[in-house]
């Protein structure tokens, strides 16, 4: 059982370029998430998803998209980067129905030079 | 969600018990407290978390008061492994409206030194 998958690790990106960071849970979770973590800081919600097709904004969505054609799959789209991305990218899910706690993933660290 | 309040940093001796503890005074009745940490580098983990009843699991143990406005995480035997930012969330379950989304504070850094 792997839980939450993040890939890449590790990415170095120029302004202006474009990636995706992928991400991967197997534990049949509805709700899945995006946060960043700069550094210092605690990590603020990107997007959120609460099922297949169903996306909505959290704290901090400008300069970022985001799909769920999947249960499993939650891509998340950076357009144009800029130097204030530079983060580490967690992703996270949970199950419907409430309380239980969230899995994360291990995080994609990025830096725009 | 109700504001909490942690230290910013607390130390504490190996193999000692590490009380953490968070204010949430402004809590309402169908919000939980929960606990996470982040070890250095590595996604948040769930510790645990409680409504009313004190919690205990092979982590850690949650002692919320009676009047639900603050709680203390408990780790019983610290070690070298448990130094990280420890993070106390309170949280509602409006599932439909908020898509049960954690939101992190500034947490506490807790230093188990040997």
């Amino acid at each position: 059982n792997a839980g939450v998958t993040q890939t890449p690790k590790f990415r170095i990106l120029k302004i202006g370029q474009s990636m995706t960071l992928q991400c991967t849970q197997d534990m049949n979770h509805n709700y899945m998430y995006w946060y960043r973590q700069d550094p210092g800081m605690g990590l603020k919600l990107i997007y959120y998803s609460v099922g297949a097709g169903i996306t909505d904004k959290g704290e901090v969505p400008n300069g970022y998209n985001v799909s769920r054609s999947t249960t499993e799959d939650f891509p998340l789209r950076l357009e144009l980067a800029a130097p204030s991305q530079t983060s580490v990218y967690f992703c996270a899910s949970n199950p419907a129905g409430g309380v239980k706690g969230y899995t994360f993933g291990s995080g994609t660290r990025l830096t725009v030079v | 969600d109700a504001k909490t309040t942690q230290p910013p940093s607390m130390d504490c001796a190996e193999g000692r018990a590490a009380n953490l503890p968070c204010n949430h005074s402004t809590i309402s009745g169908n919000e939980y407290v929960y606990w996470y940490r982040q070890i250095h580098s590595q996604g948040p983990q769930y510790i645990i978390h409680g409504l009313k009843n004190n919690e205990t699991n092979e982590m850690a143990s949650l002692i919320i008061t009676e009047d639900r406005k603050s709680s203390t995480l408990i780790l019983p035997h610290a070690t070298l492994r448990d130094t990280a930012v420890y993070y106390c969330i309170v949280r509602v379950a409006r599932i439909l409206e908020y898509g049960n989304k954690l939101v992190f504070g500034a947490g506490t850094i807790l230093r188990v030194k040997s």
